[in-house]
């Protein structure tokens, strides 16, 4: 079973702006995980957060995690046509086993 | 640098057959990981590994094997391929410490026909 949505599913953006992709999940995790797949090729992890922190950062990349809301936000500031890419959240709860939950991913598609 | 070979990139095979995926990672990994990835259903688990010789079930387990004979090497067997198992599959492993994410192949694109 997936454990959330993305939303949106789909975003177009010109270079230079910058892009906000949300996740939400279903259940209390361990940690929350941001993953990028260019086109029809492997997946490429991204940043992690876990569940006590609020806001990470990594380069052009600002993650922030609000467990009340079970919800995560992932903002990559002045987007270059080399972000163009599908990027997914995933989640690891707390029964062991480290395994990823996926969601169904945001495409995100930066214009020149 | 770590790597996890998927041993074909694109497999076509006929229905009934029974076919085999082959995951191999370099990094002494305990867990391996094996998905499969469909237009809009995301990243879906169907089995792992958390062990030599050990297995568990992730959410779509039904139609598939797996086998872990040694650390390396995680393969996912089709008993018979049916053509609803046309997809993309992606293995991963991962240390279970130290390190913060998966790493993945690069996917194995199957078509049942």
């Amino acid at each position: 079973s997936q454990q959330g949505e993305e939303d949106p599913q789909a975003l177009s953006i010109q270079e230079g702006e910058n892009a906000t992709m949300n996740c939400s999940y279903k259940t209390s995790i361990n940690n929350l995980q941001w993953y990028r797949q260019n086109s029809g090729r492997g997946l490429v992890h991204l940043i992690l957060i876990r569940s006590n922190e609020r806001e990470k950062h990594s380069g052009r990349l600002r993650v922030t995690l609000d467990t009340s809301k079970k919800s995560s936000s992932l903002l990559i500031t002045a987007s270059r046509a080399a972000d163009t890419a599908s990027y997914f959240c995933a989640t690891v709860g707390g029964g062991g086993y480290n395994k990823l939950i996926f969601g169904a991913g945001t495409r995100l598609a930066v214009h020149p | 640098d770590v790597k996890v070979t998927q041993s074909s990139r694109y497999l076509v095979k006929r229905t009934g057959e029974k076919v085999f995926l082959e995951c191999v990672q370099d990094m002494d990994h305990e867990n391996m990981f094996w998905y499969r990835q469909d237009p809009g259903l995301g990243l879906r688990l169907i089995y792992f590994s958390y062990d030599v010789k050990m297995k568990e079930k992730g959410d779509i387990p039904e139609g598939y094997s797996v086998s872990r004979e040694k650390k390396e090497r995680f393969s996912l067997i089709l008993e018979s391929a049916s053509t609803n198992q046309t997809s993309m599959y992606l293995c991963a492993s991962y240390p279970g410490q130290r390190v913060d994410g998966y790493t993945f192949g690069s996917g194995t694109r199957l078509t049942v026909v």
